[in-house]
């Protein structure tokens, strides 16, 4: 069936570097796409949503870039920092009102001081 | 409550007993999930409340998985004669219910089966 998976399992950063983790998805009527991030021993918590309208969204100090051409998502994180080293996940769904989000395996982010 | 709730955080039985997990969500958040997690994988869809109408259980694994939503509100997963390969975390989330929308989670029960 058609899922949600990401390029890279393991990322190591300096810390103050820029990080980005990229997710590819295979199904073309995905629409909405979350990244969350999950710390050790807690629940995924939401970093930034777009929408396929979109191909670009900002938040504070996190930027989405979507490209539906070649369904390719990617998550930059400016000036990294030793918090943010946690697991990152990408999730889509597809069509109004859809509730079902799939996730994808994830990215660890290692931020070395 | 200020976050979705879940307990215990911890649970470790013995093969072939019945557990409980408990989940409280987001206050006015009519739409309820559980997932599943194994070890460094993704997050896996077991079933879905929304309101009053009838669940979503298509991603329950087996019929000794079940779950129940009392008043629109707290919501119990229970696995029964449990094996060893349903050892995971198993996460809950609510949200709005409104569709195409971010999920809040709880941080999770871990449940062991030995």
């Amino acid at each position: 069936g058609e899922s949600v998976g990401l390029h890279l399992p393991t990322l190591s950063v300096q810390e103050g570097d820029n990080s980005i983790i990229n997710c590819a998805y295979s199904n073309s009527a995905s629409d909405y796409f979350i990244w969350y991030k999950q710390e050790s021993g807690k629940g995924p918590q939401f970093i930034i949503d777009i929408r396929s309208n979109m191909d670009k969204r900002q938040g504070q100090r996190v930027t989405v870039l979507l490209n539906k051409t070649v369904k390719h998502l990617s998550l930059q994180i400016a000036a990294t920092q030793p918090g943010d080293s946690a697991v990152y996940f990408c999730a889509e769904t597809a069509g109004a009102g859809s509730y079902q989000l799939t996730f994808g395996k994830g990215t660890k982010l290692s931020v070395i001081p | 409550g200020a976050g979705v709730s879940q307990s215990p955080s911890n649970k470790v039985t013995e093969k072939g007993k019945d557990v409980e997990l408990r989940c409280d969500p987001i206050s006015g958040h009519t739409a309820l999930y559980w997932y599943r997690q194994s070890l460094g994988q993704g997050l896996e869809f077991l079933i879905y409340f929304q309101g009053n109408s009838a669940p979503d259980k298509s991603g329950l694994p087996s019929d000794r998985f079940s779950a129940e939503r009392t008043g629109g509100s707290v919501s119990t997963l229970t696995i029964q004669r449990t094996q060893q390969e349903d050892s995971a975390v198993y996460l809950c989330a609510s949200s709005w219910g409104r569709g195409r929308e971010k999920l809040f989670f709880g941080s999770g029960t871990q449940l062991s089966v030995l």
